[in-house]
C-alpha cells in the first residue's frame, strides 16, 4: 500500500515551459486535492476533485489545470511557467471531506 | 475571505513544557477542526481531529474547541525535541463541500 504517490520529485523549468505534476493513490479516496506551500507559508489549495470527472478551483487555481479520469490519478497541469509558480507542491486525499487527507511527498518546482 | 489566523512563531519551549498553540476562524459555519503537524522538509500528517465544544485528548496532545469564541487550541505537554515541527490548523465548515483551508501554521521549537 503505497499511500499517495508524486512524481517527479524535483523539477526546474524554465519561464513558458510547461509540465504535469503527476499523483496517483492506492487506497480508493473519493477527494483528491492540490495544495501549493512556499516558503514558511501555509498550504494554498488550488484544485480539488470529489470523483472521477468532477473537479472544483480552490483558493490559487490560477495557470493550473487538472483532470480526474480515474479515482486513482489527479495530474495537475502547469502551462507556462513564470516563476510566481515556484513552490512546493502537495497532493493529498481523503474518503470524504470529513476524513483525514493524506499527502504525498510533494513536488520541488522552479521556475527561471 | 474566511479568515483562519494562527501565530507564525516561532514558539520556543524548554524540553518536558507545555507548548500552547491557538488557531481563530472567522467563519461560524465552522465545525470541527483538523491539526496537522509538518516536520521541516516534509507532508503534513494528522495529530487531531475535533467536532465538539471542549476538550480532546490523545497521548500527549490536547485540543480545545470554543466555537462560541471561534478558537480552537493545541497544547503539547511533556514537549519532546521531537515535536519541534509546524502546527496547522484546518477548520473544516458547513459550505466547504471540497475546500479546506488552512492556516499558515506555528512553528514550535523545543529546546533542550
Amino acid at each position: 500500500n503505497a499511500g499517495v504517490t508524486q512524481t517527479p520529485k524535483f523539477r526546474i523549468l524554465k519561464i513558458g515551459q510547461s509540465m504535469t505534476l503527476q499523483c496517483t493513490q492506492d487506497m480508493n479516496h473519493n477527494y483528491m486535492y492540490w495544495y501549493r506551500q512556499d516558503p514558511g507559508m501555509g498550504l494554498k489549495l488550488i484544485y480539488y476533485s470529489v470523483g472521477a470527472g468532477i473537479t472544483d478551483k480552490g483558493e490559487v487555481p490560477n495557470g493550473y489545470n487538472v483532470s480526474r479520469s480515474t479515482t486513482e490519478d489527479f495530474p495537475l497541469r502547469l502551462e507556462l511557467a513564470a516563476p510566481s509558480q515556484t513552490s512546493v507542491y502537495f497532493c493529498a486525499s481523503s474518503y470524504s471531506r470529513i476524513h483525514e487527507q493524506y499527502f504525498g511527498p510533494g513536488t520541488r518546482l522552479t521556475v527561471t | 475571505q474566511k479568515e483562519v489566523e494562527q501565530n507564525s512563531g516561532p514558539l520556543s519551549v524548554p524540553e518536558g513544557a507545555i507548548a500552547s498553540l491557538n488557531c481563530t476562524y472567522s467563519d461560524r459555519g465552522s465545525q470541527s477542526f483538523f491539526w496537522y503537524r509538518q516536520y521541516s522538509g516534509k507532508s503534513p500528517e494528522l495529530i487531531m481531529f475535533i467536532y465538539s465544544n471542549g476538550d480532546k485528548e490523545d497521548g500527549r496532545f490536547t485540543a480545545q474547541l470554543n466555537k462560541a469564541s471561534q478558537y480552537v487550541s493545541l497544547l503539547i505537554r511533556d514537549s519532546q525535541p521531537s515535536d519541534s515541527a509546524t502546527y496547522l490548523c484546518a477548520p473544516l465548515t458547513t459550505d466547504s463541500w471540497g475546500k479546506f483551508q488552512f492556516g499558515a501554521g506555528t512553528q514550535v521549537v523545543v529546546t533542550p
